[in-house]
């Protein structure tokens, strides 16, 4: 089975600091991994994602992350917090494998940050 | 390319109604999903589409809700008789089999919908 955990349903970070989102997958086989970010009152928009290769991607906005295949986790991150950051973000996988549904990526539930001023 | 186009944006409806949401999917595209997003279950798969052939809709919440995609360029979704419990944004995605690995989905903006 495929599924993604994201532990914190929010998030709160002072503009300025860094911050990070975690995220936790299970999958069969090498994963493909995605965050998405979706503003107030839009759908959700591609950030960034990791398919093979390096184990840091970098993304839009200054954001970040990291896959760590041993603790099956991709957490996001990003330097310095803006307020215009603030947004609900989530993260999805899909397995590699060719075996698998092909087409579909299982989501979290999703994470609120919110980052003051 | 337009992106996603979901139609309408709100709508407000008694209970009791039919409501019938829509979505055109990004073209060349040939995977459509219909998802459910509320506060209390977040983001919910309700069905989804390979070359308009419906794949898998075990999220599909009950009878009351059918999905149809008559061709490449076109789907609805339809609630029949709506409830209130039935008020969420509902997007549409879609994308490109060969390029879920590059780009994953591209989401519509969904159209929030209310039962009153």
């Amino acid at each position: 089975a495929q599924s993604v955990a994201q532990p914190e349903d929010q998030v709160n970070v002072a503009e300025g600091n860094p911050l990070t989102v975690k995220c936790t997958y299970s999958v069969s086989g090498n994963p493909y991994l995605f965050w998405y970010v979706q503003y107030p009152n839009r759908g959700l928009q591609f950030l960034l994602k990791y398919i093979t290769g390096d184990n840091l991607v970098k993304g839009s906005y200054g954001f970040e992350a990291e896959f760590n295949k041993s603790q099956t986790s991709f957490h996001l991150k990003k330097p310095s917090a803006l307020v215009s950051d603030s947004a609900l973000y989530f993260c999805a996988v899909r397995s590699a494998d060719r075996g698998s549904t092909l087409g579909r990526l299982y989501f979290g539930r999703g994470t609120q940050l919110t980052v003051w001023p | 390319d337009a992106g996603v186009i979901q139609s309408p944006r709100h709508e407000v409806t008694e209970m009791g109604q039919e409501v019938t949401l829509r979505c055109k999917p990004i073209s060349g595209h040939d995977y459509l999903f219909w998802y459910r997003q509320t506060m209390m279950r977040g983001l919910e798969l309700l069905i989804y589409f390979n070359n308009n052939v419906p794949i898998d809709d075990s999220g599909m919440p009950e009878d009351r809700f059918s999905a149809k995609m008559p061709n490449a360029s076109f789907s609805t979704l339809k609630i029949q008789p709506s409830e209130p419990r039935d008020s969420a944004v509902y997007f549409c995605a879609s994308s490109f089999r060969g390029r879920v690995d590059v780009y994953g989905y591209t989401f519509g903006s969904g159209t929030r919908l209310t039962v009153v």
